[in-house]
């Protein structure tokens, strides 16, 4: 079945600790999404890319870095500078918008617990 | 700007009783895509519904049901005759065409549906 895996689904990470989530898709969508949420605050956009090597800061890039080396793959991790990481983590991907907006397609979410 | 208002930050109802969720809109384009997902337990955001800009038509889909009425920017989901599985929170969603495929999220409401 067609989906996108993200891992792990819980993760604990050491103050000062750098960690990569990870997040892959086999629906051949081009664009794919990163979202933090925190409780109340809905989703927020960490950072997304449209076409491999390439992608752009959403609106809380700061203590995050992504790559984008394959169509398939889209890890995130999250940096010791992010001051505040404890939260859930949703990965998403869409199909090309030229031909339409569809809407994404979402990953079951990793919970980042900072200890 | 793009926003999505969700004022409604929790409700809860009994058992096969009707509920409405409101979600308001803002955005300059002419061309939007909204969209409504539910987050249950697990995490996971499930796509309920894609309504663009140019398509008014009220849409039912089983217990579900959504009301788009462009003069007041409204997106309106009722669930009726709900039942428990419905507990979850449910996001709504906007993406501009103009906009690079970013989808904003309103806060979401968290339903509870009581036995």
């Amino acid at each position: 079945d067609g989906g996108i895996t993200q891992s792990p689904k819980y993760l604990f990470r050491k103050e000062g600790q750098n960690v990569t989530l990870s997040c892959e898709q086999n629906l051949n969508h081009d664009a794919m999404y990163w979202y933090r949420q925190d409780p109340g605050q809905g989703l927020r956009l960490i950072y997304y890319s449209q076409i491999v090597n390439d992608f752009q800061k959403g609106d809380i890039a700061e203590g995050y870095s992504v790559s984008r080396e394959k169509k398939e793959s889209f890890p995130l991790t999250v940096t010791s500078a992010q001051k505040n990481p404890t939260a859930f983590y949703l990965c998403a991907s869409m199909e090309n918008r030229k031909l339409f907006n569809y809407g994404y397609t979402f990953g079951s979410g990793t919970r980042l617990t900072v200890v | 700007a793009q926003k999505v208002t969700q004022a409604q930050t929790e409700i809860s109802v009994v058992e096969k009783e009707d509920v409405t969720l409101d979600c308001v809109y803002e955005t300059r384009d002419t061309t939007y895509y909204l969209f409504w997902y539910k987050q249950p337990p697990s995490g996971e955001l499930v796509f309920l519904i894609r309504r663009n800009s140019f398509d008014e038509q009220n849409e039912i889909s089983g217990r579900y049901s959504w009301n788009f009425q462009k003069s007041t920017s409204s997106f309106n989901f009722t669930i009726t005759a709900s039942q428990v599985v419905d507990s979850a929170v449910y996001f709504c969603a906007l993406s501009e065409a103009k906009r690079d495929d970013k989808i904003i999220f309103g806060k979401g409401t968290r339903l509870h549906i009581l036995p």
